[in-house]
């Protein structure tokens, strides 16, 4: 899998948008974007995910460059309960590949 | 749906003796499963990999003899630690896949710290 890189921690005001960015730099034509993110001492949560166009859902925004080389996960309006750890993963969509977790960014959402 | 749920949430054992941790998918079936290890402040690493009815691949470094895995059906896999040390002391975190919209989807359970005293 591509290696990411992450910011080791952010803050952002409760209310505001939380912008996590994410540099891929080695990302090949069929591998996607995952986010997921980790509350203390639970187990990942699935956010979402994207290969080369920006998605939405519930929960989040992911923005991809045109290069693919980077990306930013958008939580649209933070809430003290997002206080968590993001991991940006690459993964190949061939088979059932594992998820390889690097070390994230600690979101803390200041009240 | 997608929920993955992990028995027990938390267990203390006594070095030596043998700890088994369930995974299961209550919705949906799993062809795979996946056994993490967090240690404290550290990212999740992947310790093996398990395929309904096929022996568990595991990880560089992860030893097969004392970390066994069973995967008897598709809804469940299980942990077995034995003859645990201290130094197995850690959150295990197992997630299942399931094919969803064209792409394997993994779903995590909440996890099971474990104590060795």
């Amino acid at each position: 899998d591509a290696k990411t890189t992450q910011p080791t921690s952010m803050d952002c005001a409760e209310g505001r948008a939380a912008n996590l960015p994410c540099n891929h730099s080695t990302i090949s034509g069929n591998e996607y974007v995952y986010w997921y993110r980790q509350i203390h001492s639970q187990g990942p949560q699935y956010i979402i995910h994207g290969l080369k166009n920006n998605e939405t859902n519930e929960m989040a925004s992911l923005i991809i460059t045109e290069d693919r080389k980077s990306s930013t996960l958008i939580l649209p309006h933070a809430t003290l309960r997002d206080t968590a750890v993001y991991y940006c993963i690459v993964r190949a969509n061939f088979g059932n590949e594992k998820l390889t977790f690097g070390t994230g960014t600690r979101l803390t959402i200041i009240p | 749906g997608a929920v993955v749920s992990q028995h027990p949430s938390w267990v203390i054992c006594k070095s030596g003796t043998s700890v088994k941790i369930e995974c299961r998918s209550l919705d949906f079936q799993a062809t795979t499963m996946f056994w993490y290890r967090q240690f404290p402040k550290q990212s999740l690493m992947l310790m093996a990999t398990s395929n309904e009815g096929s022996k568990a691949t595991y990880e560089q470094g992860v030893e097969k003899d004392k970390f066994l895995i069973n995967h008897a059906s598709l809804t469940l896999s299980t942990l077995t630690v034995t003859s645990a040390h201290p130094e197995d002391s850690s959150f295990y975190i197992c997630s299942a896949s399931r094919l969803g919209r064209g792409l394997y989807e993994q779903y995590f359970g909440p996890g099971t710290r474990l104590t060795v005293t």
